[in-house]
């Protein structure tokens, strides 16, 4: 099945600062999903990519899929506290009913 | 609408005892999906199934079993725990592309 590698594994960064995280794979993805994960929740979902190139916002979080479709990123302006969590990113295979995820990026906000 | 619940939230068992969890959806999506989450690991798919009546293995199925004989139920079978399968365990439910997750059940195996 389809793998996706996670960097960085944690990240802290000072309020107001930055935030990216990466998703990658070895083989082109069908589509990029991604979830956020509020300490002691569950997932959820932010958002799906599944055009080359793709860049989508919501609010503070930019999201892009590569023009290779083989990594994605998550990138938040100016975080917040309300930003603390574990970022996932999960793609299925073209038909398949399966999600496989990444391992996270948990992200701590110092404030 | 509830959404996605599950019950229990919370549990511990001894080894070899044996345990069934409860997934419920008042959104009547025909997929559904059981996990388990390790620190570090990620969210690891154990069953899922395609609708009433249908289950088929994920990634780490060994040690499990699932029912779907309701739409709205998905049951998650331990027959005999271990302590290796001491995690948090996340059902969902899916909705075109996108995954509904329960609030979890947090399981410990001694």
């Amino acid at each position: 099945g389809q793998q996706v590698m996670q960097i960085p594994q944690y990240q802290h960064v000072q309020e107001g600062e930055d935030f990216t995280t990466y998703c990658n794979s070895s083989t082109t993805l069908s589509n990029i999903q991604w979830y956020k994960q509020r300490p002691g929740g569950h997932p959820v979902f932010l958002i799906q990519l599944v055009k080359s190139g793709e860049v989508k916002k919501q609010k503070r979080l930019t999201f892009q899929f590569g023009e290779a479709k083989k990594n994605s990123s998550l990138h938040i302006t100016a975080t917040q506290t309300t930003d603390v969590g574990t970022y996932f990113c999960a793609t299925s295979g073209a038909g398949s009913y399966q999600l496989t995820f990444g391992k996270g990026t948990k992200l701590s906000v110092i404030p | 609408n509830a959404g996605v619940t599950q019950t229990p939230k919370f549990r511990v068992l001894k080894t070899g005892q044996s345990m069934t969890l409860l997934c419920a959806q008042d959104m009547n999506h025909e997929y559904m999906y059981w996990y388990r989450q390790d620190p570090g690991m990620g969210l690891r798919l154990i069953h899922y199934s395609v609708g009433e009546g249908t289950t088929a293995k994920g990634e780490v199925p060994d040690g499990y079993n699932v029912s779907r004989l309701k739409k709205q139920n998905f049951l998650l079978g331990l027959e005999s725990a271990a302590p290796s399968q001491t995690s948090v365990y996340f059902c969902a439910s899916r909705a075109g592309e996108t995954q509904y997750f329960g609030p979890g059940t947090r399981l410990l195996v001694l």
